[in-house]
């Protein structure tokens, strides 16, 4: 079992829809979740850090299920500009910063 | 969040031959990573490079064929020895900062390593 999975996608979803990305993970000593968001051929960029009472920015909502070891996103009225792959990453506890990151789901967003 | 640069951007080198990747960061951090990014695939750690240590090289990855430098705290350098093939890859580095209730990491833009 992969130590983080998410499903790859593609999303295909027309502007101002809503989206929601899941992210399971299988290591239950893990502490800290982020989103990442990466655009094709760039960097991974920082989306949101996932706080344990869930939290949100704007029109990202990420939620987190310690109990189900279940990581979720959820993108409202979605944009062109949202158009990317969005990487949910593991910390694990006890580690050195260690950085666990799943394959990635595509979202693509069309007019 | 931080400023980091990579150098070079991408280049094409000929198996048997090493390369050496830069990267720069605009403030002081105490931990810098290394990962790989193979095509179609999502990131692997390589290596942990702490200023004033060794290296800390994660499963599949050893010193000889990936040997890191971080002579201070704002540069760090990782060579791809007897490239081959398959070591075509983005290489990527990144800082962490602790924020909230984890460490947050930040990219820089990636090398992009095409090994003919």
């Amino acid at each position: 079992r992969k130590e983080v999975e998410q499903d790859p996608g593609p999303f295909n979803v027309p502007e101002g829809a809503t989206v929601a990305f899941n992210c399971t993970y299988s290591n239950s000593a893990s502490q800290s979740f982020f989103w990442y968001r990466q655009d094709c051929r760039k960097e991974p960029k920082l989306l949101m850090s996932v706080y344990s009472s869930g939290n949100e920015d704007g029109r990202f909502t990420a939620q987190l299920n310690r109990a189900s070891q279940y990581i979720s996103l959820l993108i409202r009225d979605s944009k062109l500009s949202d158009s990317a792959t969005y990487l949910c990453v593991v910390q694990f506890s006890g580690g050195y910063n260690k950085l666990i990151f799943g394959a990635g789901t595509r979202l693509a967003v069309h007019p | 969040s931080a400023v980091i640069s990579q150098k070079p951007s991408r280049d094409i080198c000929q198996r048997g031959t090493s390369l050496t990747i830069q990267c720069q960061v605009d403030s002081q951090v105490t931990m810098m990573f290394w990962y790989r990014q193979q095509p179609g695939q999502s990131l692997t750690l390589i290596a942990t490079a702490n200023q004033g240590s060794e290296a800390t090289y994660e499963s599949g990855f050893v010193i000889d064929k990936f040997p890191i430098s971080r002579p201070n705290l704002t540069f760090s350098t990782l060579t791809v020895s007897n490239m081959s093939p398959e070591d075509s890859s983005i290489y990527l580095c990144s800082v962490a900062f602790l924020q909230g209730q984890g460490d947050e990491q930040y990219f820089g833009p990636g090398t992009r390593l095409t090994v003919t």
